[in-house]
């Protein structure tokens, strides 16, 4: 079983602060995806990354995917309330897509 | 609104009861997936239907069946439930067949509670 594990747990930080959470498994992933969640909703889908090495920017969001295709990290720069969220990453084909707990992130005003 | 409709939204039941969740999946879309989330098992795949054929199954319990109807809504039902059922139950829906990373939409979930 493929396992990810997502670090750190919760992060509460101040608007304006720059923060990286990190995606980890002892596996090799084809891709791994990002997602985001608010209270009250469904995961929504950030970015999917398959190339090891790859960066993908998303405005202020930053997303890297390990050389060897087992990690992957997402940075924010100048958090604003609105990145408030569950953030998720799951790796693997759609039906068996494997899903780290998540980092919990609040932003304060 | 993501496109993906899951009723009701809120459920809250009794130990040994059955309840039926549903999903209509987003326009197009010939896949549906459920997946439960709890606060200590983060989100878990259960089960995976594509135009109306099951395609893949997780951890999903044998109280626990699913079917994808001729008009591609989906239904899971739950029965003989227990405290430990109580979760969040999330449909989601893809244009593909599964493989590769294709994209999931989400619904916005059912909150199921068992007391």
């Amino acid at each position: 079983t493929q396992l990810l594990e997502q670090s750190p747990q919760f992060l509460s930080i101040q608007e304006g602060e720059n923060l990286t959470v990190y995606c980890n498994s002892s596996s090799v992933f084809s891709s791994l995806q990002w997602y985001r969640q608010e209270p009250g909703e469904g995961p929504v889908l950030l970015v999917t990354v398959v190339t090891g090495g790859e960066v993908k920017k998303l405005k202020r969001l930053t997303f890297q995917f390990g050389d060897a295709r087992k990690d992957s990290s997402l940075h924010i720069t100048a958090a604003q309330p609105g990145d408030t969220g569950l953030y998720l990453c799951a790796g693997g084909s759609n039906y068996k897509l494997t899903f780290g707990k998540g980092t919990l992130l609040t932003v304060n005003p | 609104d993501s496109g993906v409709t899951q009723t009701p939204k809120h459920l809250i039941t009794a130990t040994g009861q059955r309840v039926t969740l549903r999903c209509s999946p987003r326009s197009g879309d010939l896949s549906v997936y459920w997946y439960q989330q709890s606060l200590d098992q983060g989100l878990q795949f259960l089960i995976h239907y594509y135009n109306g054929e099951e395609r893949a199954k997780g951890n999903i319990l044998e109280r626990f069946s699913a079917q994808q109807f001729p008009d591609l809504h989906s239904e899971l039902n739950l029965s003989s439930l227990e405290l430990g059922d109580s979760a969040l139950y999330f449909c989601a829906s893809s244009s593909g067949t599964g493989s590769g990373a294709n994209v999931l939409t989400f619904g916005a979930g059912s909150r199921l509670t068992v007391l």
